[in-house]
Order: structure tokens, then sequence, then C-alpha cells
């Protein structure tokens, strides 16, 4: 099947300073790809919807000051958390859409102190 | 009410057992349905993929669609404790590549 890959897996980092994370397709190009955030004992929820060279489309609720999505080739996403806050330390996970299926990264584990 | 209902479970059956799991949903547009296998702190793994009804098999999988009740379900035969994981159904609409996600339902096979 499609292999998606993500790095970081897991990052540490201060309150206030920022973390990019990126999402590639190792074997097929995506014209779209999503960024999750997953709770723990919870489902994903879907932050945004990101298209290849064109700006990406945020779900209601999600601050696009806070999460700046990057798609700048058919192969990489990335999804930066500014201005970290505790709150913010999360599960995010990228997908890769390719035809009408979705392949999953590994996720990302982000811990903000 | 959600566009997606899933039970959460927890479900545990012992080992070689069919593991029988459900969704039901309400927006009749949804046209494609997916299964998806989450180990801990790991991404969902697509297990199944169909957009009509009927049956599709796989292995040890087996995806049932009825779009006219409105619920799938996917059964796995000769469970293995490495199946042991939360499976997550979701759907999306015909051009619209967003997924709708059931809860998902914790599963555990016991030795």
């Amino acid at each position: 099947g499609a292999v998606v890959s993500q790095h970081p897996s897991r990052v540490i980092c201060k309150s206030g300073t920022s973390v990019k994370i990126e999402c590639r397709s190792l074997d097929f190009q995506a014209t779209t790809m999503f960024w999750y955030r997953q709770f723990p004992k919870q489902s994903l929820m879907l932050m945004a919807t990101s298209n290849e060279g064109s700006k990406a489309t945020y779900e209601q609720g999600v601050e696009k000051d806070k999460f700046l999505i990057n798609h700048a080739s058919l192969t990489l996403s990335t999804l930066t958390v500014t201005s970290a806050h505790p709150e913010d330390s999360s599960f995010y996970i990228c997908s890769a859409r390719q035809y009408n299926e979705q392949f999953f990264g590994p996720g990302t584990r982000l811990t903000v102190l | 009410q959600k566009e997606v209902e899933q039970d959460p479970g927890p479900l545990s059956v012992p080992e070689g057992a069919i593991v029988s799991l459900n969704c039901t949903y309400s927006n009749s547009a949804f046209q494609y349905f997916m299964w998806y296998r989450q180990y801990s702190r790991k991404g969902p793994e697509l297990l199944m993929y169909t957009y009509s009804s009927g049956n599709k098999e796989d292995g040890r999988f087996t995806a049932q669609v009825d779009k006219s009740s409105k619920y799938i379900s996917l059964f796995i035969r000769d469970s293995q404790p490495s199946d042991s994981a939360t499976y997550l159904c979701a759907m999306s609409a015909a051009n619209d590549y967003k997924l709708s996600f059931g809860a998902g339902t914790t599963v555990t096979v016991r030795a």
C-alpha cells in the first residue's frame, strides 16, 4: 500500500517556540493532504485540508495563524505550530489522498512544556 | 446526533473468535467507506475500502456495506492477539475527500 511518513515522531519543546512537522508521501504524489489532531482515547479531529500549490482550508475553530500549513510539492506538506503552548500538546497525524483513499502517517507526538 | 455512530467498546474476545464491528451513519451522501486499524500511539492503517453495497473480503477481514440501512460492518475471522487495536470506521461523500470518523472501537484479543 501507499506509504506516508512524518517527521519528527516525537518532539518536546518549551512554551512559546514554534514546531514544524513534515508529512511526506513516499511512493505516490498527493495533491491533497490532511492534518488531524487526536487526543487520548478519542477519534481523529480534522484540522485542515492542504492542497498542493494553494492555501489550506481550515476547519471551523482551528486558528490558521497558529497552525501554518504549507503544501509546496506533491509529496510534502508541513504543519508549523507557532508559539506553542501546553494546550497544543497532542498527537498530530497527517494523511495523503490517493484517488479516493487516504493513507495516514505514523503521527507526531508534541509535548509543550 | 453524530454523523457516524460507532460503539466505542471495549470489546474483548478469545483468540480464534470472530470479531464483529459496526457503524451507522445518517448522511445519505456518503459513498466511500473505510475501516482503519490503529495501534496505540501510531497512525491509522487502512484495512478495507469499499464504495458499494455488499461484501468485500480480504484474507481474514470482511467488510459489509448496506446503504439502504446506512450500516457498515467489519468482521475479523480467526482473531489473533496481534489484532488487538482500535478500529475506526470512516466514510466520505463523492467528490468530498474529507473523512467522517466513528469514535473507534477498542478490541482486545485474549491469548
